[in-house]
């Protein structure tokens, strides 16, 4: 069973500023990986699938990368609307396991 | 426009089942594009997949609730439910249903989610 990590679990970021977010899986998942950003009292929206192909309507200040094990979300310039905790999941193999998510703050 | 709406008790005794529906509106469940899925969220905590299910009846389960969960499709009410059987008060979340992509995997369309509290 594949299980994913994230760093950090918080990160405080002032708005305007970039914000790097992690993503490591304990063995390869080619590029099967989704992020999510969830905000508080809604459902988590999709970002991004197969790594770095952005969902419908994602701002392209919003990228994603990385391959096998190792993955970033980046933020090139936070906005308020922004700030959310952020899930990746791999989908290579069943379950479909999430990371622990970041939580992206005001500093 | 796809949606999808999670129903069912708000509360549940521990020992009991566990029961929600998700209704599909927008998009047919038959479609050989996805399957469909649950995941929940205990309070301040992350998200978890519980399970999916294609039309056909094909289901993939967490190995960590297998032995309790139950994932089911009724085509012609275009919907999909969950039995959770056996709960305790770690089963307490909100429970989402979503749609997955059968050839990718990730979840594009999701619920706005369902409260489920297990308490005597």
């Amino acid at each position: 069973e594949i299980v994913m990590t994230q760093s950090p679990v918080t990160l405080s970021v002032s708005p305007g500023e970039r914000a790097t977010l992690s993503c490591r899986a304990s063995q390869s998942v080619s590029s099967d990986l989704a992020w999510y950003q969830q905000k508080p009292g809604q459902a988590p929206r999709l970002l991004f699938y197969d790594a770095s192909t952005r969902a419908t309507g994602i701002p392209a200040r919003f990228s994603g990368s990385g391959s096998e094990t190792e993955f970033t979300l980046t933020i090139s310039s936070l906005q308020s609307a922004d700030f959310a905790v952020y899930y990746c999941q791999q989908y290579n193999q069943w379950p479909g396991a999430f990371g622990q998510g970041t939580k992206v703050e005001i500093k | 426009q796809q949606q999808l709406r999670e129903s069912g008790p708000g509360l549940v005794k521990p020992s009991e089942t566990l029961s929600l529906t998700c209704t599909v509106s927008g998009d047919s469940i038959s479609s050989t594009s996805y399957y469909w899925g649950w995941i929940r969220q205990p309070p301040g905590k992350g998200l978890e997949w519980l399970g999916s299910i294609y039309s056909s009846g094909s289901t993939y389960y967490s190995p960590s609730l297998r032995s309790r969960l139950t994932i089911s499709v009724d085509s012609s009410k275009n919907q999909f439910s969950l039995n959770l059987n056996s709960v305790t008060a770690a089963d307490t979340a909100v429970f989402y249903c979503a749609r997955q992509s059968r050839l990718l995997g990730y979840m594009d369309v999701w619920g706005n989610g369902t409260t489920v509290t297990v308490s005597s």
